[in-house]
């Protein structure tokens, strides 16, 4: 397998334009999160979904954020519109359950977004 | 709620020398802990996991941790550090599983001939 393929690996936009990441987890895997990491506040969890459901949505910051996942193989986190403060890596992460726990994420190689 | 300490933002070290990286962690309940390492412009890959059972836990690349639960801690140990082993490492902490990781702040670890 691959592992888990983001795209673009780097996006610079002007503030005010949607912004999309998209996410493929690993073929298999039930569980997908989205992390966002910056040298201020480190990784921090938006959202996370199970068998394309999200169960937890505490992370993600404000309305201007929208995470969606149609079907098992694919993952997008929107952000409309974007601002100079939504720089940061944007990591999508994948794993299985079992046994009722997660077992181990496996992280991509994230998005390295920058808003101008 | 969990939280994470990482005291150290950066170790630096000679090759072959031994290496603590420290982490504490804060919370309520039962914990599960971790350790991830990043390489530079990579994403995170997990080196070890305490769940339960054993309290030293050895994970990849010679690493090994141990969970100190009347301390709070969980410090990543190797006995003999490589320049290759130069990453940024994150301690992580869940009450989960791996459902909600609530991660440390990363110490970077510098290794020099």
């Amino acid at each position: 397998d691959a592992g888990v393929i983001q795209s673009p690996r780097h996006e610079v936009t002007e503030m005010g334009q949607e912004v999309t990441l998209r996410c493929k987890p690993i073929s298999g895997h039930d569980y997908l999160f989205w992390y966002r990491q910056t040298m201020m506040r480190g990784l921090e969890l938006l959202i996370y979904f199970n068998n394309n459901v999200p169960i937890d949505d505490s992370g993600m910051p404000e309305d201007r954020f929208s995470a969606k996942m149609p079907n098992a193989s694919f993952s997008t986190l929107k952000i409309q519109p974007s601002e100079p403060r939504d720089s940061a890596v944007y990591f999508c992460a994948s794993s299985f359950s079992l046994a009722g726990l997660g077992t181990e994420a496996f992280f991509g190689q994230g998005t390295r977004l920058t808003v101008v | 709620a969990q939280s994470v300490t990482q005291l150290d933002s950066q170790v630096p070290v000679f090759e072959e020398a031994p290496v603590e990286l420290r982490c504490n962690y804060s919370s309520s309940v039962s914990v599960y802990l971790f350790w991830y390492v990043q390489y530079p412009n990579q994403g995170l890959q997990l080196l070890l996991k305490y769940l339960s059972g054993s309290t030293l836990v050895k994970g990849i690349n010679g690493f090994e941790a141990e969970f100190n639960k009347s301390q709070t801690s969980f410090h990543l140990r190797k006995p003999s550090v490589h320049i290759s082993d130069t990453a940024e490492y994150f301690c992580a902490v869940s009450s989960t599983g791996f459902q909600k990781l609530v991660f440390g702040t990363g110490t970077r670890l510098l290794v020099s001939p």
